[in-house]
């Protein structure tokens, strides 16, 4: 049980373009999803917690307007990167919070997004 | 959250037992000690948790000194697909708190053949 899941696992745009990422909670409801930006050699770093119905709540100094979350459904929230460049290469990382069952209020994480902007 | 100190990296022969340590020494009395560890290039994998009781699972063991200032994350036979980062992470664990995990540096395993 509590698998995430994020589509596309792996993408390469052109710079300018918008990218959407979804995460899926598989087999529980999220009400909360986080988003997670991880460059190579170093750590996961927050970057928005996203509740089911309403807004996000961003890290400090990450765009809002860069990165559009929508948590639309209890198991469904998107990453948006919108007008991409290359300094947005990076590895994308969300989870989900199990609410039900044994394991209430921890986190699972999905497999992770790369983004490549060209 | 509490801060933890975790050594850069560790070395294990495949088989032996993997003992990473974390030193939480800011932990206040309603924190709970997480262990997520993430294989290169994938998301990060839960490990176990807990409060002040030494824990078990199919995965691992935990060990918190009695005064929970530090802990130890015991990998009983490691195998070379243990290698990974292990991030030991302190946080408040209720229903209605926020569940932010915030991920240090991490110690990176390595075990070899």
């Amino acid at each position: 049980g509590a698998v995430v899941s994020q589509h596309p696992s792996r993408v390469i745009c052109k710079s300018g373009t918008s990218v959407k990422i979804e995460c899926r909670s598989l087999d529980f409801q999220a009400t909360t999803m986080f988003w997670y930006r991880q460059f190579p050699k170093q750590s996961l770093m927050l970057m928005a917690t996203s509740n089911e119905g309403s807004k996000a709540t961003y890290e400090q100094g990450v765009e809002k307007d860069k990165f559009l979350i929508n948590h639309a459904s209890l198991t469904l929230s998107t990453l948006t990167v919108t007008s991409a460049h290359p300094e947005d290469s990076s590895f994308y990382i969300c989870s989900a919070r199990d609410w039900g069952g044994q394991s209430y209020n921890e986190q699972f994480f999905g497999p992770g997004t790369r983004l490549t902007v060209l | 959250d509490a801060k933890t100190t975790q050594p850069p990296s560790m070395d294990c022969a495949e088989g032996r037992a993997a003992n990473l340590p974390c030193n939480h020494s800011t932990i206040s009395g309603n924190e709970y000690v997480y262990w997520y560890r993430q294989i290169h290039s994938q998301g990060p994998q839960y490990i176990i948790h807990g409060l002040k009781n030494n824990e078990t699972n199919e995965m691992a063991s935990l060990i918190i000194t009695e005064d929970r200032k530090s802990s130890t994350l015991i990998l009983p036979h490691a195998t070379l697909r243990d290698t990974a980062v292990y991030y030991c992470i302190v946080r408040v664990r209720t229903k209605t708190s926020g569940s932010r995990l915030t991920f240090g540096e991490g110690t990176q395993l390595t075990v070899n053949p």
